[in-house]
């Protein structure tokens, strides 16, 4: 069974500074996918990794994979505020199912 | 808009009345999913239908049903809810490569 772990589950932060939240994975698998969610709504797509080694990068955001230590991150550079919200990482199953499972998520505070 | 469209969005049952949650996609995605999502959670797949014509449990499926009436639209029924059902409830397609989550139904059993 395919479990995902995201550490921090909360983390308070300033802007301006960087901090990287951690995603594992129990099972093989080359589907990682990251999310953002904003209270009361629907999850919105951050960065799809297909590949050991695949990097991501999106304003000051990046994502990485590292699917033989079965392992995401997420790294956030100079915060901001509009980056308060709650993320989560997914992975996909290797059946015909194509199903993700979820971390915990991890609730981002930028304080200013 | 392209994308998955849930209904409703708002919901109040009484423990024991029975509901069905709609979800339909217009993408021609051949796997659709539900999810519920609790108070501080992660999603929790409950169900999910790989393709038009099956189905599959997913983590929690006791308390639910499902019917994919056909490839756009995939329901989730509730025979009998109860307290422990109370959640956000997404609805999710995908043909193979991103994924598109619908906006959420927001169930309360009382």
């Amino acid at each position: 069974e395919l479990k995902v772990e995201q550490n921090p589950l909360f983390l308070s932060m300033q802007e301006g500074k960087n901090y990287t939240i951690y995603c594992n994975y129990s099972t093989t698998s080359d589907r990682l996918y990251w999310y953002r969610q904003d209270p009361g709504k629907s999850l919105e797509s951050l960065f799809v990794l297909l590949s050991n080694g695949a990097v991501k990068q999106e304003g000051r955001l990046m994502a990485s994979l590292d699917t033989k230590a079965r392992l995401s991150t997420l790294h956030i550079t100079a915060a901001v505020h509009d980056l308060s919200a709650t993320y989560f990482c997914a992975v996909g199953s290797n059946n015909a199912g194509n199903m993700l499972t979820f971390g915990g998520g991890t609730r981002l505070m930028v304080k200013p | 808009n392209a994308g998955v469209t849930q209904t409703p969005k708002f919901q109040v049952l009484k423990t024991g009345q029975s509901m069905t949650l709609q979800c339909a996609q217009d993408m021609n995605h051949n796997s659709m999913y539900w999810y519920r999502q609790d108070p501080g959670m992660g999603l929790r797949l409950i169900y999910y239908s790989a393709s038009e014509g099956t189905t599959d449990k997913g983590e929690v499926p006791n308390g639910y049903n499902v019917s994919r009436l056909n490839k756009r639209e995939f329901s989730l029924r509730l025979e009998s809810a109860a307290p422990s059902q109370t959640s956000v409830y997404f609805c999710a397609s995908t043909g193979g490569g991103g994924y598109t989550f619908g906006s959420g139904t927001r169930l309360t059993v009382v």
